[in-house]
């Protein structure tokens, strides 16, 4: 099973709509979590680190669900500009590493 | 944030060649620093973890001999695919985490995409 799971898309979505992503992780013990973007052919940047308490930052809503293991991504209000992969990513486990989800392809269309 | 520059950011080479991709952090220091591959359509796949002056620690199934890092210093670390095959063009990708920020997140470099010929 791996360690971090997606679904991959893509998301094909208009604009000014409310999408939402979820992302399920197997390590119980996994301490930090964020999401990623990654635009294509380009490296990943961090959208937002993801607490336990759920936060925002703008039109973006990362929520972490510790007992059923996911955490979850909403983006408002969406953009053309907010067209790319996003990247659910993991650290924990027993040498505290990173682990990257699959990613997540949304197409954001006028 | 913190920044993560890789030179070069592209390179074409001829199989059995030897490519060296460096890593450095900008404006930080970087006791780790990770090294990254990532084939089209897939996602990251951790290759190995890179300590200042210890060695580095490989993923299972790739080859230390073959993908060599060197992290010298707190803010470079170099990767050396050698003798490159075809089955080794990829976008490699380096990230050092800023132990100044809190859960340490990871910030990446632009990436180097290889090609063996």
């Amino acid at each position: 099973r791996k360690e971090v799971e997606q679904d991959p898309g893509p998301f094909n979505v208009p604009e000014g709509a409310t999408v939402a992503f979820n992302c399920t992780y197997s390590n119980s013990a996994s301490q930090s979590f964020f999401w990623y973007r990654q635009d294509c052919r380009k490296e990943p940047k961090l959208l937002m680190s993801v607490y336990s308490s759920g936060n925002e930052d703008g039109r973006f809503t990362a929520q972490l669900n510790r007992a059923s293991q996911y955490i979850s991504l909403l983006i408002r209000d969406s953009k053309l500009s907010d067209s790319a992969t996003y990247l659910c990513v993991v650290k924990g486990g027993n040498f505290n590493k990173f682990y990257f989800g699959s990613g997540t392809k949304l197409n954001v269309k006028p | 944030g913190a920044v993560v520059s890789q030179h070069p950011s592209w390179v074409i080479c001829k199989s059995g060649t030897s490519v060296k991709i460096e890593c450095r952090s900008l404006d930080f220091q970087a006791t780790t620093m990770f090294w990254y591959r990532q084939f089209p359509k897939q996602s990251l796949m951790l290759m190995a973890t890179s300590n200042e002056g210890s060695k580095a620690t490989y993923e299972q199934g790739v080859e230390k001999d073959k993908f060599l890092i060197n992290h010298a210093s707190l803010t470079l670390s170099t990767l050396t695919v050698t003798s490159a095959h075809p089955e080794d063009s990829s976008f490699y990708i380096c990230s050092a985490r800023d132990l100044r920020q809190g859960a340490g997140e990871q910030y990446f470099g632009p990436g180097t995409r290889l090609t063996v010929t």
